[in-house]
C-alpha cells in the first residue's frame, strides 16, 4: 500500500516570493510521482510527473520538483509566485505495474498568494 | 480535442435515493477511473475500468458500482445515498492500463445529499 503526506495544509506567501510545498510518501514498491493543481470548482490538472531519470523535474507554470529517494520526498517549488498560482496542490503516487493505475493522493496544500 | 467530460455538473439528492454519474473519456482513451473527493481531502480511488472490465477497486461499499460501455464512456452508480456521500466525483481517463501514461481528469460532478 502507498500513502502520501502533505504536512502543510495551508501556505501563505507574498507575490513574487519563492515557495516550497512539501510532500513525503511511503511505499513498499517503486512508484511514479505526480503533482496536481486544483483551482476552485475545477478538476485536477497535472503540473509535473517523475517517472525515472533526472531527479529534478520541470513542469508547467514555472513549477519544478525534486525527487529524493532516500528521504522519500517530492517537494514542489517555484522561485517566484503569482496571484494566479492561488489554488490547492495535491501530491500523488502510483505504483509501477500492479495491473491498474490506482493513484493515491495526499490531503492537499492550499497555496494563498498575498498581493 | 475535447477533454474528459462529466455530467451533470451539480446534483442534489435525498438520503436513500440512487444516483448515476456519467463520464466521457478523451477520444482514443480506453481506461476510465473514478475518484471521490470529500471537501477538504484529496481524491480517493473508487474504480478503474479498462476495455469494459473492472481492473481495480478502492475501499468503498457495494453501494458503489460502475460500468464501461463499448464506446469507453462510463457510469458510476451509488445506491442508498448517505449524507457522507456528498462529494466531488472525478473521472479520469488514460490511453492504456499500464506504463507511464498519465491520467487526465474531468471537471467533476458535485453531489450534495440532503
Amino acid at each position: 500500500a502507498q500513502s502520501v503526506t502533505q504536512l502543510d495544509s495551508q501556505v501563505p506567501v507574498f507575490e513574487e516570493a519563492p515557495v516550497e510545498l512539501r510532500c513525503n510518501y511511503s511505499s513498499s514498491v517503486s512508484v511514479y510521482l505526480f503533482w496536481y493543481v486544483q483551482y476552485p470548482n475545477q478538476g485536477l490538472q497535472l503540473l509535473l510527473k517523475y517517472l525515472s531519470g533526472s531527479t529534478l523535474v520541470k513542469g508547467i507554470n514555472g513549477f519544478e520538483a525534486e525527487f529524493n529517494k532516500s528521504q522519500t520526498s517530492f517537494h514542489l517549488r517555484k522561485p517566484s509566485v503569482h496571484i494566479s498560482d492561488t489554488a490547492e496542490y495535491f501530491c500523488a503516487v502510483r505504483p509501477l505495474g500492479g495491473g491498474y493505475q490506482k493513484v493515491t493522493f495526499g490531503t492537499g496544500t492550499k497555496l494563498q498568494v498575498i498581493p | 480535442d475535447a477533454g474528459v467530460t462529466q455530467s451533470p455538473t451539480h446534483l442534489i439528492k435525498t438520503r436513500g435515493q440512487h444516483v448515476t454519474l456519467r463520464c466521457s473519456p478523451i477520444s482514443g482513451h480506453k481506461s476510465v477511473s473514478w475518484y471521490q473527493q470529500v471537501l477538504g481531502q484529496g481524491p480517493q480511488f473508487i474504480f478503474q475500468y479498462y476495455e469494459k472490465e473492472e481492473r481495480g477497486r478502492g475501499n468503498f461499499p457495494d453501494r458503489f458500482s460502475a460500468r464501461q460501455f463499448p464506446n469507453y464512456s462510463s457510469e458510476l452508480n451509488v445506491n442508498a445515498l448517505l449524507l457522507g456521500d456528498s462529494a466531488l466525483y472525478l473521472c479520469a481517463s488514460s490511453p492504456s492500463l499500464l506504463g507511464d501514461y498519465e491520467q487526465y481528469f474531468g471537471p467533476g460532478t458535485r453531489l450534495t445529499v440532503t
